[in-house]
């Protein structure tokens, strides 16, 4: 079954405590970005990357980083999780960054 | 700048109702464009999509779309909803000559009354 898998899926965690989101996808899509859903803001592209070792800023990239090192792969990082960084999150892949995007079922963070 | 517009945040209906969810855009150069819908508690998953051909787009659940190129808008309608249409339902939008990426609306919550 084609799909995009993000681990965990709730995560409760305090300011400054390292932590990774995971995203995985199995449709061999070379497009792959991470969203965060605030009430009233809609999906706000975070960061995503066209290709293997290729990622870029999007909106609203401040306190994240991350990587793509294999073309399923596209973990998200919060080195120092604040308050501000509490929201939804979702990773999303397609063949390119025109295409159709398919989301994966989101992770719910509070940082406390 | 590139933006997308849902023109409502909030949009409650009779079920059996005909409804319109608004959507426009920033520039008229070439686009793609895309309806995805969120039911509570899950992710986002697409209900319809024009990239070129036919302005009326047909998607899934009975939904279906124009594009208006003049008017730089996608409208989402339907012309009889169900109580399971219950979700909140987002426009985007990618420029063809611009960054590779997906612009989203703010959503439109669509609440269905018995």
């Amino acid at each position: 079954e084609a799909q995009v898998t993000q681990n965990p899926r709730y995560l409760i965690t305090v300011t400054g405590k390292k932590l990774t989101v995971t995203c995985s996808q199995n449709m061999n899509h070379e497009y792959m970005s991470w969203y965060r859903q605030d009430p009233g803001l809609g999906l706000r592209q975070i960061y995503y990357s066209m290709n293997v070792e290729v990622t870029d800023k999007g909106d609203v990239p401040e306190g994240y980083k991350v990587s793509r090192k294999e073309k399923r792969n596209f973990p998200l990082i919060l080195e120092s999780p604040s308050p501000n960084q509490t929201s939804l999150y979702f990773c999303a892949s397609s063949r390119t960054g025109l295409d159709e995007q398919y989301f994966g079922p989101g992770t719910r963070l509070t940082v406390t | 700048a590139q933006s997308v517009t849902q023109l409502d945040s909030q949009v409650p209906v009779f079920e059996e109702a005909p409804v319109e969810l608004r959507c426009n855009y920033s520039s008229s150069v070439s686009v793609y464009l895309f309806w995805y819908v969120q039911y509570p508690n899950q992710g986002l998953q697409l209900l319809l999509k024009y990239l070129s051909g036919s302005t009326l787009v047909k998607g899934i659940n009975g939904f279906e779309a124009e594009f208006n190129k003049s008017q730089t808008s996608f409208h989402l309608r339907k012309p009889s909803v169900h109580i399971s249409d219950t979700a909140e339902y987002f426009c985007a939008v990618s420029w063809i000559q611009g960054a590779q990426k997906l612009v989203f609306g703010q959503g439109t919550r669509l609440t269905i009354n018995p």
